[in-house]
Formats: C-alpha cells, structure tokens, sequence
C-alpha cells in the first residue's frame, strides 16, 4: 500500500525557517516525481514545487521561488521542503503528492500544519 | 503561468441529480488535466486523469471529457458522499495550476 506521511510543521515567527520531510513507503520511490502542494485555511488548493525522479529537474512556483528548496534522498525514500524567509501568508496546510501511476497526483499524504505568525 | 478558471465556483444539488463542473485554461494544454475531490479536512482524491481516465477506484459515475482549453468533470447520478469540493489541477507545464475550486452542496 502506497503511504506518503508529512512531518516537520509546526508554528514559526516570520521570517523563520522550517524544513518538512515526507516519508514513502509502499512503491519505488525513486521512480518518481514528487511534488508539494499548500493550502490556505478555507482557500483552495495550490502547487508549490515538483522534483524529477532522479532530481534532475525541480521547479517552484513563482510565490516561493528563493525561499523553498525542494529535495529527496532516494536511499532514505524521503522528500524534503526547506523553507526560508517565511511569511504569514505561507501559512497552510502543506501535502505531498506523488505522481506513481499516472499523470497527475495520484497519492497524497494526510498534510502538515505550518503557521507562520509572531 | 497557464491560468485554471473553474465554473461554478459552488452550486447546489440533490441526490440523483447529474452534476457538471467546468474548466478553462487560458492556453492549450492537450488532454493533460486532472480532476480531484477535496473533503473537509482531508487530502485531495484523484478522480480522472488526462482529462478522462478514471483513476483506480473511483465510482463510473465520474466522468471527464475535453482537450485543449475546456474540460468538464461530470457526475451522472450525485450521492451523498459526494458532497465534497472539487479542482482541476493542469499537469500540461510547469508552474503547475489549480482551478479554484467548486463546492458542491446539498439542496
């Protein structure tokens, strides 16, 4: 069974720092691209970063872009987040997701709490 | 960035009515698009990938259709687990998009 389980939330003061881990298990984890995606309370969904299987390609989106760092450690079946200079509209609920059978996000971790707030 | 304009961005309905949720992308992006379900305080559901392929799982009354900048994500016959919020998400390019959501809630 596929299982991804978030870690590492948590409430920081702006301008802090916060790394959150994803661990997966249940599927070859170095096969695939991983990804990141918040959500806002009571607001939508959005996509925040994407890692190729071997982390030849990574890509941000334009509001944390400089800040966050996205990687993995294959041998550790592990996605990272660093997240630096945060604000409080990073504020969210921060899922991973994987891309393991199909084209879109096919799994989902159950999400990590981050408030970022003095 | 490729920009998801979802329609509507609620709407009531009744078990057993049929269901349509639209999708627009401000440019082509082929049949690259998925389409999730969200339930309050959990994570999001895949429900149909590249644009209509039923993801694993998923009851055959959700359907999806379209290419290039419309899409729609049908549900032929609403049950009551299906009171949820639904998005479309573009996988066409990068940065990744969502549309914003349409929750659909009990008449």
């Amino acid at each position: 069974e596929v299982q991804l389980v978030e870690s590492g939330g948590g409430l920081v003061k702006p301008g802090g720092s916060l790394r959150l881990s994803c661990a997966a298990s249940g599927f070859t984890f170095s096969s695939y691209s991983m990804n990141w995606v918040r959500q806002a309370p009571g607001k939508g969904l959005e996509w925040v970063s994407s890692i190729s299987s071997s982390s030849s390609y990574i890509y941000y989106a334009d509001s944390v872009k400089g800040r966050f760092t996205i990687s993995r450690d294959n041998a550790k079946n592990s996605l990272y987040l660093q997240m630096n200079s945060l604000r409080a509209e990073d504020t969210a609920v921060y899922y991973c997701a994987g891309e393991v059978a199909t084209t879109s996000l096919d799994y989902w971790g159950q999400g990590t709490l981050v408030t970022v707030s003095s | 960035a490729i920009q998801m304009t979802q329609s509507p961005s609620s709407l009531s309905a009744s078990v057993g009515d049929r269901v349509t949720i639209t999708c627009r992308a401000s440019q082509g992006i082929r049949n690259d698009l998925g389409w999730y379900q969200q339930k309050p305080g959990k994570a999001p559901k895949l429900l149909i990938y590249a644009a209509s392929s039923l993801q694993s799982g998923v009851p055959s009354r959700f359907s999806g259709s379209g290419s290039g900048t419309d899409f729609t994500l049908t549900i032929s016959s609403l049950q009551p687990e299906d009171f949820a919020t639904y998005y479309c998400l573009q996988d066409y390019n990068y940065p990744r998009t969502f549309g914003g959501g349409t929750k659909v809630e009990i008449k």
